[in-house]
């Protein structure tokens, strides 16, 4: 059994909608939880990071964390085709400073149609 | 955006040559990482580095070899290339202190006729 799942996709939302993307994980050790996004032909930027259980808005971008269900989730408000993109989950067990890997999901493809 | 560096961007290569991904960073930064992505699947680490002279093996195993002589420099090398190397490969760095975010460079797509 994978440590991450994330529903693959492909995902397609008209031009203003609210969007859910989310990630499920077995190891309750997690702490640090991540969501990078990656555009067609480029490499993974980092876009939300949060530590443990809560949630975190920057934006349109809202994550949010349970760790009592093992769930996260990333939420875009108002979404844009420039949102268009591949969306992966990654969460590690401890800070990098500690030596710390980050394990990924599989990642969500978006497509925001106009 | 962040300025890290990869080369080449594709490379179609035949089986049984020797090959060497280049990576650079420009940003001093003590970590980096060389990632295995394929389609739809997620991103597996397959070597890292905490500073210079240190090399590790990821959690996938790979055929491949990584030095570190330059703190600026990352380069990863196939010594004979099979079809079963075809992948994107994606290399990143991250500062040893503090929030540790990741950046990624543009990625190599290698195929392996």
């Amino acid at each position: 059994q994978k440590e991450v799942e994330q529903d693959p996709g492909p995902l397609s939302v008209p031009e203003g909608a609210i969007v859910s993307l989310n990630c499920t994980y077995s190891n309750s050790a997690f702490q640090y939880f991540m969501w990078y996004r990656q555009y067609s032909r480029k490499g993974p930027e980092l876009l939300m990071y949060t530590y443990s259980s809560g949630n975190k808005e920057d934006g349109r971008f809202t994550a949010q964390v349970d760790k009592s269900s093992k769930y996260i989730s990333l939420f875009i408000r108002d979404s844009q085709p420039s949102d268009s993109a591949t969306y992966l989950c990654a969460m590690t067990r401890h800070s990098y400073n500690q030596g710390g890997k980050l394990i990924f999901g599989q990642g969500t493809e978006l497509s925001v149609k106009p | 955006e962040a300025d890290i560096y990869q080369t080449p961007r594709y490379l179609v290569i035949g089986t049984g040559k020797k090959i060497t991904l280049e990576c650079s960073q420009t940003m001093g930064h003590d970590k980096m990482y060389w990632y295995q992505q394929d389609p739809g699947m997620e991103l597996h680490l397959i070597h890292y580095s905490y500073g210079v002279n240190s090399t590790e093996k990821g959690d996938l195993s790979s055929e491949s070899t990584v030095s570190r002589i330059r703190t600026e420099h990352f380069p990863l090398t196939l010594e004979s290339a099979r079809p079963s190397h075809t992948s994107q490969y994606l290399c990143a760095s991250s500062v040893r202190q503090g929030y540790n975010e990741q950046f990624f460079g543009p990625g190599t797509r290698l195929t392996v006729l």
